[in-house]
């Protein structure tokens, strides 16, 4: 499977640092998907970035995906208490999650 | 337009039971998908579904668990004869094609 594994598995900062969260996938693929979770709760959507696109923006996310690499990056900046959540990359062809990146943004 | 409904939202269950949960998808979502979650873990895929087809059950485990997605009516996902094991959060998933707009998820307790 395509299975998107993401690393580190937990990550700790400080409000106002910047979080990067680092994906790995298998094979070629149509497109990514990063996800949220928050406690227990279903994810949420955040960005979808296709093959043909190496970096895309949405407020304070920035996703970057090297396809040489078979990998993307998800970086948010100036982190806030409310990011702390659980980040989980997939990809558009096969919608299989990793075990995810537990991020803790500090007040 | 309401989003993905999951329920129960927590259901007990004795050993050897079934458990039914149900997911009703976004209006105009024809693509189901169920996941289960453990505490601390990531989400397992189990089962993607279309309308009155099964597309992809890899993830599903051959014994005991089915999961339909009827013409009219919500996504099932049965478990029979329930064990300790299935404890976990359920997640169903639905798309128009592409992102994925998920539900809060059906907790499920074996007792």
């Amino acid at each position: 499977s395509q299975q998107g594994e993401e690393d580190p598995q937990a990550l700790s900062i400080q409000e106002g640092e910047n979080a990067t969260m680092n994906c790995s996938y298998k094979t070629s693929i149509n497109n990514l998907q990063w996800y949220r979770q928050n406690s227990g709760r279903g994810l949420v959507h955040l960005i979808l970035i296709r093959s043909n696109e190496r970096e895309k923006h949405s407020g304070r996310l920035r996703v970057t995906l090297d396809t040489s690499k078979k990998s993307s990056s998800l970086l948010i900046t100036a982190s806030r208490a409310a990011d702390t959540a659980s980040y989980f990359c997939a990809t558009g062809d096969d919608m299989r999650f990793g075990a995810g990146t537990r991020l803790t943004v500090k007040p | 337009n309401a989003g993905v409904m999951q329920n129960p939202r927590h259901l007990v269950r004795r050993r050897g039971q079934e458990a039914r949960l149900r997911c009703s998808p976004m209006k105009g979502h024809s693509h189901v998908y169920w996941y289960r979650q453990l505490p601390e873990e990531g989400l397992k895929f189990m089962v993607y579904l279309q309308k009155e087809n099964i597309i992809d059950e890899s993830g599903m485990p051959k014994e005991r668990f089915s999961a339909e997605f009827p013409k009219e009516g919500p996504s099932i996902l049965r478990i029979q004869q329930v064990v300790r094991g299935d404890s976990a959060a359920y997640f169903c998933a639905s798309s128009p094609s592409g992102e994925l707009f998920f539900g809060e998820g059906s907790r499920l307790t074996v007792l």
